[in-house]
């Protein structure tokens, strides 16, 4: 079972609908990552977080400890948000980041 | 802004060359990294570096080497490139978490990528 999971592994939406993209992870985590790979591959970071909810535009990320699950929300979507969007975890003292295996977001106009 | 560039977008290898593909970043950063991507498979650790010299095999070392001599690069080689090797290459960096002006929890900027094609 890999450490960090992702769901759905591709989602396809209509220019405007709410889109929701879920991390749920087994380790212990100091934070969570989510990332935008646009086609062509270059990454960015979205959102950093180690509780609550952090809101950047039309993006927002909350994670819940205890449950060990964080979600991704987009509002308002727009084609040119689609893009690969991968969760990945760090856990204290490593200087490593365990990734999930990417969610594929298509945003027809 | 921190900026990660990588020597190559495409390259095309034959088997058995050797490859090397080159990572500068330029925020002073410490911690560098290497990914390969494939598909349903995500992003893997070949590499990462701590500081200059210094090297820690990731989750698939094998078939590659790295070498750190400055701070600023941290080159990625494969000694024998074979079909298996084909694949998106992408490089990070970062500061060490707690440092002071790093940024907390651990933030990686990543290059471009390379997609590299072992024929």
């Amino acid at each position: 079972k890999n450490e960090v999971e992702q769901s759905p592994q591709n989602l396809t939406a209509q220019e405007g609908e709410f889109i929701t993209i879920n991390c749920s992870y087994s380790v212990g985590i100091s934070a969570l990552h989510w990332l935008q790979q646009h086609p062509g591959g270059g990454i960015v970071s979205l959102f950093m977080l180690s509780s609550g909810k952090k809101k950047h535009g039309r993006l927002i990320a909350t994670i819940n400890i205890q449950e060990k699950h964080s979600s991704l929300h987009i509002t308002a979507s727009h084609p040119r948000d689609s893009a690969v969007y991968i969760c990945a975890v760090s856990q204290g003292g490593s200087e490593k980041l365990v990734f999930g295996k990417g969610t594929k977001l298509t945003v027809n106009p | 802004d921190v900026k990660v560039t990588q020597s190559s977008r495409y390259l095309v290898k034959r088997t058995g060359e050797k490859v090397f593909l080159e990572c500068v970043q330029d925020m002073d950063h410490e911690n560098m990294f290497w990914y390969r991507q494939d598909p349903g498979l995500g992003l893997r650790l070949i590499y990462f570096s701590y500081d200059v010299k210094m090297k820690e095999k990731g989750d698939i070392p094998e078939g590659y080497s790295v070498s750190r001599e400055k701070k600023e690069r941290f080159s990625l080689i494969l000694e024998s490139a074979s079909t298996n090797q084909t694949s998106m290459y992408l490089c990070a960096s970062r500061m060490p978490p707690g440092v002071v002006g790093g940024g907390s929890y651990n933030e990686q900027f990543f290059g471009p990528g390379t997609r590299l094609t072992v024929l």
